[in-house]
């Protein structure tokens, strides 16, 4: 059972959009910093946001997240077949002074 | 830019030990915290250690506290990642990461760890 909650998966159509949340706590989110994780199938994970608002360069503006509290949410627009993988949350917990993973959201895109 | 190579997987029997490498290049080592992440076959991704830069403290995962040790050398611009009494729990991709921004992961080395 991970410390940050996420929905298993999540789906819509190839152009729709898409949200996956990451819920914490103030020892967590709520406090730290939150990055986002792109893990296409048999490839090592990729940073999509780090810091919790920054895009390494070549990742689209497609890509983009909210916070708010203790919970932190990350967009897909214009979904394309590409975009299909897990996709991970990732904070320091103060508290337990280790770093907290979601539990992965896996995308489809129909 | 920026490489992370790891090193030093391998098959291990349960309550053996194996020493993983992490040769890092592209940045300025010494500066930045560094931290081991692992991924069970077929799981998600687990925070299991890191390392400061700036003081030399060391953070651990509850389920490896006590057998793991992370250390740095910045003379040699690696991270190594010492695991003693293994368990089979342990199996799994093990990752490198350090904390540049934005941060940069390795591509992994696999752990088995089976009779």
């Amino acid at each position: 059972q991970s410390v940050l909650t996420q929905p298993p998966s999540v789906s819509a159509a190839p152009g729709q959009k898409v949200t996956i949340s990451c819920s914490g706590s103030s020892s967590n989110i709520g406090n730290n910093y939150v990055s986002w994780y792109q893990q296409l199938p048999g490839t090592a994970p990729k940073v999509l946001i780090y810091e919790n608002n920054k895009r390494p360069s070549g990742i689209p503006d497609r890509f983009s997240v909210s916070k708010s509290g203790t919970s932190a949410t990350l967009g897909i627009t214009g979904l394309q077949t590409g975009d299909e993988a897990d996709y991970y949350c990732l904070s320091w917990d103060s508290s337990l002074s280790f770093g907290v993973f979601g539990g992965g959201t896996k995308l489809t895109v129909l | 830019e920026v490489y992370l190579v790891e090193s030093g997987g391998g098959l291990v029997k349960p309550g053996g030990s194996l020493r993983l490498s992490c040769a890092a290049s592209g940045f300025t080592f010494s500066s930045y915290d560094m931290t081991w992440i692992r991924q069970a076959p077929g799981k998600g991704l687990e925070w299991v250690s890191g390392v400061s830069a700036s003081d030399g403290r060391t953070y651990y995962a509850d389920s490896v506290k006590g057998r793991f040790t992370i250390s740095r050398d910045n003379a040699k611009n690696s991270l190594y990642l010492q695991m003693n009494t293994l368990r089979a729990e342990d199996t799994a991709v093990y990752y490198c990461a350090s904390s540049t921004s934005p941060p940069h992961w390795g591509q992994g080395t696999l752990v088995t760890v089976s009779s």
